[in-house]
């Protein structure tokens, strides 16, 4: 089974300052024959459903802010905020979606305003 | 709008059985393979079932594999997940979520707002 796992487990940041959150995989999510990487992105608020906010590795959901992006491939991933906002207070996970339908998650990092 | 409303949560005992529903719309239900993702209180995420589109396969996680069922009836846009033998560690929000293919292989793309299961004695 592939593991994934994220780093740190909680990050405070300064408003307008650019948070960076790291996801790690135990094994390559990356599919030779079509060069795409199975991981996305969720952020869940307190009290919310998680919500996602990039497929592919890179591919940014629509409607979700441009501060958010997402990098990496092969076992190691980024969430970057470029900026960080209040309303970006929440846990954010990984997921691959390489070996479905045995999905795995990441197991959240709790972003906070420093 | 899509949208995704579990319903069926309640406080029940180790060993019974439990059903909750997903009620889908604002999409073409019968287009989109669905599955059941579960957090326990303070915890994170853990993926639980799958179904494709049309209902024909079916995948579990080993944690529930064998005690819980999931299925789907397109005619009523509606999800479900049969729950047997019940345990403490059950306990948790259920949430629905929308697969963005047909066959469940891929990420989820909506969710419902989730569904309290708590299993105690």
């Amino acid at each position: 089974d592939i593991v994934m796992t994220q780093s740190p487990d909680s990050l405070a940041v300064s408003l307008g300052e650019r948070a960076t959150i790291n996801c790690k995989s135990s094994r390559s999510v990356l599919y030779s024959s079509n060069n795409k990487n199975y991981l996305a992105w969720y952020q869940q608020k307190p009290g919310q459903p998680p919500k996602l906010l990039i497929y592919w590795a890179s591919t940014r959901e629509s409607g979700v802010p441009d501060r958010f992006s997402g990098s990496g491939s092969g076992t190691d991933f980024t969430l970057t905020i470029s900026s960080l906002q209040a309303e970006d207070v929440a846990v954010y996970y990984c997921l691959q979606y390489y070996t479905t339908p045995q999905y795995a998650f990441g197991q959240g990092t709790k972003l906070e305003i420093k | 709008q899509v949208q995704l409303v579990e319903s069926g949560g309640d406080v029940v005992q180790p060993g019974t059985s439990l059903r909750l529903s997903c009620a889908a719309s604002g999409f073409i239900f019968s287009s989109y393979a669905m599955h059941w993702v579960r957090q326990a209180p303070g915890k994170g995420l853990e993926w639980v079932a799958a179904t494709s589109f049309d209902g024909s396969n079916e995948y579990y996680a080993d944690s529930v594999k064998g005690r819980f069922t999931i299925s789907r009836d397109n005619s009523k846009n509606t999800l479900y997940l049969q729950m047997s033998s019940l345990r403490t560690e059950d306990t948790a929000v259920y949430y629905c979520a929308r697969d963005r293919g047909l066959y469940g292989d891929a990420f989820f793309d909506y969710w419902g707002q989730g569904n309290l299961v708590t299993v105690s004695s």
